[in-house]
């Protein structure tokens, strides 16, 4: 069965470096998510994407944060300036078009020292 | 926005009994998603179930939706289910909103 992948499972970096979460969504999917979660609390939402630009994106996605999909395959996130309260599981999802069931990534722990 | 509730936040078993779940919301929605959160934290899709009862193996599902609740059944519970199980519901857009999660323990 097709699932979302995401690299890498664990990084850690510096406060102020740049950082680029990667993920593959399912191959016929069209619309790409990121979700985030701090430790002990719930998910919450980032970023939605279709036709290569961002349909929807939440308070919590300032101007630090950006999405690209630079192929066909992947869809990344980066946060330009990393803090220390970036540090959280960050998920990526996908769907596919006229489809409401999102499916989720792995996910990868982004850890700022 | 539309409110997820999740109830209990905690529930702690014994290997062999059941459970069940609850998530409320508070609007009519058209999707409504379970997950199980394992203790490495990754996100496992269990049932999408805008409404009706589903079933996989230990595991089953109701939604009613016109009373604006989700049910998720655990039988024969086992040490692997434990975690915290999620569910979550489409905002605007389709953004999803995830409840605060039942953390659920299962001793052997």
């Amino acid at each position: 069965e097709p699932e979302v992948t995401q690299t890498p499972s664990h990084q850690v970096t510096q406060m102020g470096q740049e950082v680029i979460l990667r993920c593959v969504p399912i191959s016929n999917h069209l619309y790409f998510y990121w979700y985030r979660q701090i430790l002990g609390q719930k998910v919450e939402f980032l970023v939605s994407f279709y036709n290569n630009e961002i349909s929807e994106k939440s308070e919590i996605f300032d101007d630090q944060f950006s999405v690209e999909r630079p192929d066909g395959s992947n869809f990344t996130l980066k946060i330009r300036s990393t803090k220390l309260e970036d540090s959280a599981m960050y998920f990526c999802a996908s769907r596919r078009w006229r489809a409401y069931e999102q499916y989720f990534g792995p996910g990868t722990r982004l850890t700022v020292t | 926005g539309i409110q997820v509730e999740q109830s209990p936040p905690d529930l702690i078993l014994q290997e062999g009994a059941n459970s069940t779940l609850r998530c409320n919301f508070s609007d009519s929605v058209n999707n409504l998603q379970w997950f199980h959160q394992n203790p490495w934290g990754q996100l496992i899709n269990l049932f999408y179930i805008p409404s009706g009862t589903k079933q996989n193996g230990r595991l089953s599902a109701t939604t009613v939706a016109t009373e604006r609740y989700s049910l998720l059944y655990i039988s024969s519970s086992q040490t692997t289910d434990s975690g915290v199980y999620f569910c979550a519901v489409p905002t605007s857009g389709s953004r999803l909103t995830f409840g605060e999660g039942t953390q659920l323990t299962v001793n052997p």
